[in-house]
């Protein structure tokens, strides 16, 4: 069975410095997706960014950005130049491309901004 | 566009009574989802509809739980009774239904305290 582990309960970072959230996963499967998800307090759970893992470039969003290293199941999402609207809980999540569209989630991170 | 709304909130149960929990999708969204997330744990699946049918129900706890889709639209989660072990949030989530590569969107969560 595919899992998604969070390692970093909370984190929190100076606004305007960068951040990184970790996330490692399992599976066998060879192609799949691999996405950030931020939940503000209160609010929709909303797409941050997404990796195809057949794609070898990292994605980039703006100020967001990710390591994908296949080999080592590893999905880190990096946060620069954060600003006081990034604090929020964020879920990394897994789903393959064949099969069940379900996402598998990790624990989840809390991220804290300091102005 | 409206996004995924769910409805309520907030409740707070006592044990052993009914709670009914609804979610509208984008509109013509076919895939659904309902995830749950018991406090300070992942996200979990908990079922998968396209359009009115039951695709995937492999993460329903027990048969407290009944979901419905009728015609295709909103959704409703029953529990009956409701447990302790209830608690946590439960979200709703969309998409569409032609691709794979189709990103889901999330409602703002139902917070259930079961006391």
């Amino acid at each position: 069975a595919q899992t998604v582990t969070q390692s970093q309960p909370e984190m929190s970072v100076q606004e305007a410095e960068t951040v990184t959230l970790s996330c490692t996963y399992d599976t066998s499967e060879s192609d799949y997706y691999l996405f950030w998800y931020k939940q503000p307090p209160s609010r929709q759970m909303i797409l941050v960014i997404r990796q195809e893992a057949y794609k070898q470039q990292n994605a980039t969003e703006n100020r967001f950005s990710v390591n994908f290293q296949k080999a080592a199941k590893s999905f880190s999402l990096k946060i620069s130049d954060s600003q006081l609207g990034d604090a929020a809980m964020y879920f990394c999540a897994y789903r393959p491309t064949q099969g069940a569209q379900k996402l598998v989630f990790g624990q989840g991170t809390r991220l804290t901004i300091n102005p | 566009e409206a996004g995924v709304t769910q409805f309520p909130s907030h409740s707070v149960i006592e044990k052993g009574q009914t709670v009914t929990l609804r979610c509208d999708p984008i509109s013509g969204h076919d895939n659904l989802y309902w995830y749950r997330r018991v406090m300070g744990k992942e996200i979990k699946f908990l079922l998968h509809f396209v359009k009115e049918s039951k695709q995937d129900e492999s993460g329903m706890p027990n048969n407290r739980f009944l979901a419905e889709r009728t015609g295709g639209t909103y959704s409703t989660l029953k529990v009956q009774p409701a447990e302790l072990e209830d608690s946590g949030v439960y979200f709703c989530a969309s998409s569409q239904l032609e691709t794979v590569n189709t990103e889901a969107f999330f409602g703002q969560g139902t917070r259930l305290t079961v006391v």
